[in-house]
């Protein structure tokens, strides 16, 4: 199974850029996608097909990248972003997620 | 808009089976495929298959071969997942999701199964 690693944690102050990384151990071409998971809720989706913004999420949000390496920006960071962002490929079977990358601010 | 209605919480005896329940609205059922994940404790997810609702295709992760069953009832834009031969391991809180532009673009709020004597 393709693995995607993600940094565990990040801490930020609000209103500075962060960006949220994820590699893959295999190409996923620009099959890769972002979501958030705040505590209690299930994910919703940030980003998909590596930079497409999905509809309703706040422009703040951006993501980059192709073949194994990829990144989520957020810029400028705000309160309400304190959740735990998730990658995910789609390239190769089965779907895999990264293990998520807890953000707080401080 | 897209939703996805599932089932509440279930405490299951090991060894034994649990069905949960996806209800769909806000779009047409048969045109999308249906995917189940699993999210232990403070973990990270897990996709368990998938479903197209029109044919009743299903794909699955090796991992959860023999685990899952996947079926749809149409006339009530409904997708269930059983689980079968519960252990400790399969406690879990379970998505359905909507499959749309190659990512899950919609997610029901959840389904917290626990396995416990």
């Amino acid at each position: 199974d393709t693995v995607l690693t993600q940094s565990p944690a990040l801490a930020v102050s609000p209103g500075e850029r962060v960006t949220i990384s994820c590699r893959a151990s295999e190409s996923v071409s620009t099959l890769m996608h972002w979501y958030q998971q705040k505590p209690g809720q299930q994910p919703t989706l940030l980003i998909y097909l590596a930079s497409n913004l999905e509809s309703g999420v706040p422009a703040r949000f951006s993501g980059s990248g192709s073949g194994t390496d990829f990144t989520l920006t957020i810029d400028p960071v705000e309160a309400d972003d304190t959740a735990t962002y998730y990658c995910q490929q789609s390239w190769n079977d089965p779907p895999t997620f990264g293990a998520g990358t807890k953000l707080e601010l401080k | 808009q897209v939703k996805l209605l599932q089932s509440g919480a279930a405490l299951v005896k090991p060894g034994a089976s649990v069905k949960m329940s996806c209800k769909a609205s806000g779009y047409t059922f048969t045109d999308y495929w249906v995917s189940w994940v699993k999210q232990s404790h403070g973990k990270s997810l897990e996709w368990i298959g998938e479903i197209y609702p029109n044919s009743g295709a299903t794909n699955f992760n090796e991992k959860f071969k023999g685990k899952a069953t996947l079926t749809v009832d149409k006339s009530t834009s409904t997708a269930y997942m059983e689980l079968s031969r519960l252990t400790s391991e399969d406690s879990a809180i379970y998505y359905c999701t909507r499959q749309g532009n190659w990512s899950f673009d919609y997610w029901g709020q959840g389904v917290m199964v626990t396995v416990s004597s």
